[in-house]
């Protein structure tokens, strides 16, 4: 498994600001990937993020307003750019890990935010 | 897209009781895997189970399979109020979408003391 850690835990941003979440992981790994959880919804993959190469977008999804950074093989940033009150939600990122030939992945305990 | 619909989206039952969660998908998959939310909180791993594979236990839990129907489900035994939470699945497609997963929209699971 891993321990995964997120900053901040929670934040309330004003219309028009941007946030930065930071996404660090305990151990080494080459992919990492970012969700949205929108209220009373379920998860949606924003991006996948590699080391070493630009992140890849889901359908929906923009660098210009969520971009992403990954330095190195334990951490991770996203972006929420020029927020709306529709960007008030969970963001979470993923790890995934290779264990006997599985390929589990395993979550951190997510950013909640709320734009007013 | 979500391609995975959970069914009931909401189960209240008493402490003691089993819980089946039932999960559908519409393309084939590498994997599927069932993950727990508490109150909005991040997501815990539970349990994975291969497009090969039919059943899996761990503990309480019982995933099984069926790849003919595309649909999955999880009985928890002997359910404790502490098992109160958010329950979804989410498949990996293999290939391309290699370790992308697609969620279902998840149970809200009532255990009552």
């Amino acid at each position: 498994s891993a321990v995964i850690s997120q900053k901040p835990s929670r934040d309330i941003c004003q219309r028009g600001t941007s946030l930065t979440i930071q996404c660090q992981v305990d151990s080494q790994v080459t992919m990492m990937f970012w969700y949205r959880q929108q209220p009373g919804q379920s998860l949606t993959l924003i991006a996948t993020a590699n080391q070493g190469s630009e992140a890849t977008y889901e359908s929906g999804f923009v660098i210009d307003k969520f971009p992403i950074s990954r330095p190195n093989l334990t951490f991770s940033t996203l972006t929420v750019s020029n927020m709306s009150p529709e960007d008030s939600s969970i963001y979470l990122c993923s790890v995934e890990i290779w264990d006997s030939a599985y390929n589990e992945q395993f979550f951190g305990p997510g950013t909640r935010l709320t734009v007013l | 897209s979500q391609q995975g619909e959970e069914d009931p989206q909401a189960l209240s039952i008493q402490e003691g009781e089993n819980a089946t969660m039932n999960c559908s998908y519409k393309t084939s998959i590498n994997n599927l895997q069932w993950y727990r939310q508490n109150s909005g909180r991040g997501l815990v791993h539970l349990i994975l189970i291969r497009s090969n594979e039919r059943e899996k236990h761990s503990g309480r839990l019982r995933v099984t399979l069926d790849t003919s129907k595309k649909s999955s489900s999880l009985l928890i035994t002997a359910s404790r109020a502490a098992d109160t939470a958010s329950y979804f699945c989410a498949t990996d497609a293999g290939g391309t979408s290699y370790g992308k997963l697609t969620f279902g929209q998840g149970t809200i699971l009532t255990v009552h003391p």
